[in-house]
């Protein structure tokens, strides 16, 4: 089955620093790549589509140039959260669609001290 | 729009039975059903596109209802291993919204007890 490989499953990182997380497709293309974030007892709300080669678009409210989405390929979409604060601790996952439909990556806990 | 899920929680005993509702304003392209251990992505259920549509295995089936903005989720017999928090995430019909893009629910959380 399609498998979205997401790296890291977990970061800690400081105030102030900037983190990127990886999403890469490993047995299919993904024409589009969905991330979403999902705080503590909360749904998953997206955050931003990027489709390979293309801008992302993101969702009302969330700051693209805090949030870089990158997607040079179509196997691999990057989120940076730049200049990181506490209030972005956050699991972060995406999705991707392909031939196979939709599927979760394991997720990344962030954790911003 | 984010669409309705009810109830916000749910605590069974093993083999008993459980539904779990979807409810949009508008209808609906698609429903997606996933559900979430603590600390894990989603993981995937079904999907259901037809108005009237009905599907999955003996003890965890959906229906979608024929004007498309209602939707069930139906837990029987269950076990242990169905606690967790149970999404619908919902396409929306006319309006440009691209595919794939997903609108979650609040999430139903599932305990089940021995």
């Amino acid at each position: 089955g399609a498998v979205v490989s997401q790296h890291p499953s977990w970061v800690i990182c400081k105030s102030g620093t900037s983190v990127k997380i990886e999403c890469r497709s490993l047995d299919f293309q993904a024409t589009t790549m969905f991330w979403y974030r999902q705080f503590p007892k909360q749904s998953l709300m997206l955050m931003a589509t990027s489709n390979e080669g293309s801008k992302a678009t993101y969702e009302q409210g969330v700051e693209k140039d805090k949030f870089l989405i990158n997607h040079a390929s179509l196997t691999l979409s990057t989120l940076t959260v730049t200049s990181a604060h506490p209030e972005d601790s956050s699991f972060y996952i995406c999705s991707a669609t392909g031939n196979y439909g939709y599927t979760f990556g394991s997720g990344t806990r962030l954790t911003v001290v | 729009q984010q669409p309705v899920q009810s109830p916000q929680a749910v605590i069974l005993r093993e083999g008993e039975d459980a539904v779990i509702n979807c409810s949009s304003s508008k209808a609906l392209y698609s429903v997606h059903w996933y559900r979430q251990k603590h600390g894990e992505a989603p993981v995937f259920l079904m999907i259901l596109l037809k108005g009237g549509e009905q599907k999955g295995h003996e003890k965890i089936s959906a229906s979608f209802n024929e004007k498309k903005q209602q939707s069930s989720l139906y837990l029987t017999a269950s076990q242990l291993s169905y606690s967790g928090t149970y999404f619908c995430g919902t396409e929306g019909g006319a309006g440009g919204t691209s595919y794939g893009k997903l609108t979650f629910g609040q999430g139903t959380i599932l305990t089940v007890h021995p």
